[in-house]
């Protein structure tokens, strides 16, 4: 059964500094990747995936992500973070052989401090 | 824009009620999922629907049921509420054939006393 590790659950980070997320999963298959955003009294938004192709993926507010087969991961970054970037993010990940089913990780809040 | 709606966003209920949670979606999506959300535990599945009548377990099931008469309807069911299922829930849809993102619902955090 595929498994997704976020490594840390809290990251406190300065505005216009730099953030890194990190996520590991498991799985000896073929993956689809996906990290959503919550941001407070919400519903989680797609921010970003992978599905095939370039091994990096941009989201339009500055986000990217990497997919690693090698090291089976799925890191996020943002280069200089802003207060509204203050949210909890969702690592995911689906195998599209078993029916696409999302399996997510614990989380990682993300406060932006001024 | 998709638009998925849930019929409360707080509830409190007592222990051994019955609870009824309802989810809309607007955009004819085949596919419909019910998770619940704990601190330090992301999101875990509890049930989805491929279809209408359509329904499976996924990694959680145990003290929930579902029904899905209509393909915009989705409904969790507690059948005797507990306070270990005080939990935020979290109902999503997706496209069927073709589709990868699912689209999640605002919540509803349920209080078991």
């Amino acid at each position: 059964a595929q498994s997704v590790t976020q490594l840390d659950s809290q990251v406190p980070v300065f505005e216009e500094a730099p953030v890194e997320l990190r996520c590991n999963y498991s799985s000896s298959v073929s993956v689809y990747l996906f990290w959503y955003v919550q941001y407070p009294n919400q519903g989680l938004q797609l921010l970003l995936k992978y599905l095939s192709g370039s091994t990096l993926v941009e989201s339009i507010n500055g986000f990217e992500a990497e997919f690693n087969k090698s090291q089976t991961s799925f890191h996020l970054r943002k280069p200089s973070v802003h207060i509204s970037d203050t949210a909890e993010y969702f690592c995911a990940v689906s195998e599209p052989a078993a029916g696409n089913k999302l399996t997510f990780g614990g989380g990682t809040r993300v406060l932006v401090k001024p | 824009d998709v638009k998925v709606t849930q019929s409360s966003r707080y509830l409190v209920k007592r222990t051994g009620e019955k609870v009824f949670l309802e989810c809309v979606q607007d955009m004819d999506h085949e596919n419909m999922f019910w998770y619940r959300q704990d601190p330090g535990l992301g999101l875990r599945l509890i049930y989805f629907s491929y279809d209408v009548k359509m329904k499976e377990k996924g990694d959680i099931p145990e003290g929930y049921s579902v029904s899905r008469e209509k393909k915009e309807r989705f409904s969790l069911i507690l059948e005797s509420a507990s306070t270990n299922q005080t939990s935020m829930y979290l109902c999503a849809s997706r496209l069927g054939t073709g589709g990868y993102e699912q689209y999640f619902g605002p919540g509803t955090r349920l209080t078991v006393t």
